[in-house]
């Protein structure tokens, strides 16, 4: 069974700093992998797909990598703001959908 | 992007009671819609595969016929949570996709339903 899980759990940056958060899945027979955010209280927003036979996407201030030999995904945030805190999902896509357990996200002011 | 929504966003009922939620997919045809609880502090979990005009696909551990699923269009699927107790409390999430090929398109996410059961 697929297991994805993401670290690190917290993160708190100061606004203006660039940071990654990291998801790694277990079994790279995927279709694609999603990064979404998930503000409190709210669904879940979708931020970046990547599908299987891509390495990266680029959106704004975001670019998600996969490396599927590897089992991993990257998702860089360049010049982070307190708009951006927010607990970040990523989910592998099989033949159903594996959700990380979620990276929660602090950008101080 | 493509926009699902939910109805009602949330909702509060007396144990016993039944509760129905809507997903709509507004501007495409969802040939697959799948519907998620997240109990607080925890990851969204997968209930339930939704195939238009085909009986749901349920998750280990989740109960058919208590959490009754219905895909009756390609717009529109719906959620009863029959006979509702406290611990069916969470926030309810639908996704609407379609398939191409054998992969799965990009999801899309509804807002979200927030069930309280008193």
């Amino acid at each position: 069974k697929q297991e994805v899980t993401q670290i690190p759990a917290a993160l708190s940056v100061p606004e203006g700093e660039n940071l990654v958060l990291n998801c790694s899945f277990t079994d790279s027979a995927i279709y694609n992998l999603q990064w979404f955010r998930q503000d409190p209280g709210k669904g879940l927003t979708s931020l970046l797909l990547i599908q299987s036979s891509q390495r990266e996407q680029t959106s704004g201030r975001l670019n998600a990598s996969l490396d599927k030999s590897s089992g991993r995904s990257t998702l860089y945030i360049a010049a982070s703001q307190p708009g951006d805190s927010a607990t970040y999902l990523c989910a592998a896509t099989g033949n159903q959908f594996y959700f990380g357990t979620g990276t929660s996200l602090t950008v101080i002011p | 992007g493509a926009v699902v929504s939910q109805h009602p966003s949330w909702v509060i009922c007396k144990s016993g009671t039944s509760v129905k939620i809507e997903c709509r997919s507004l501007d495409f045809q969802a040939t697959t819609m799948f519907w998620y609880r997240q109990f607080p502090k925890q990851s969204l979990m997968l209930m339930a595969t939704s195939n238009e005009g085909s009986k749901a696909t349920y998750e280990q551990g989740v109960e058919k016929d208590k959490f009754l699923i219905n895909h009756a269009s390609l717009t529109l699927s719906t959620l009863t949570v029959t006979s509702a107790h406290p611990e069916d409390s969470s926030f309810y999430i639908c996704s609407a996709s379609f398939r191409e090929g054998s992969s799965y398109n990009e999801q899309f996410f509804g807002p979200g339903t927030r069930l309280t059961v008193l």
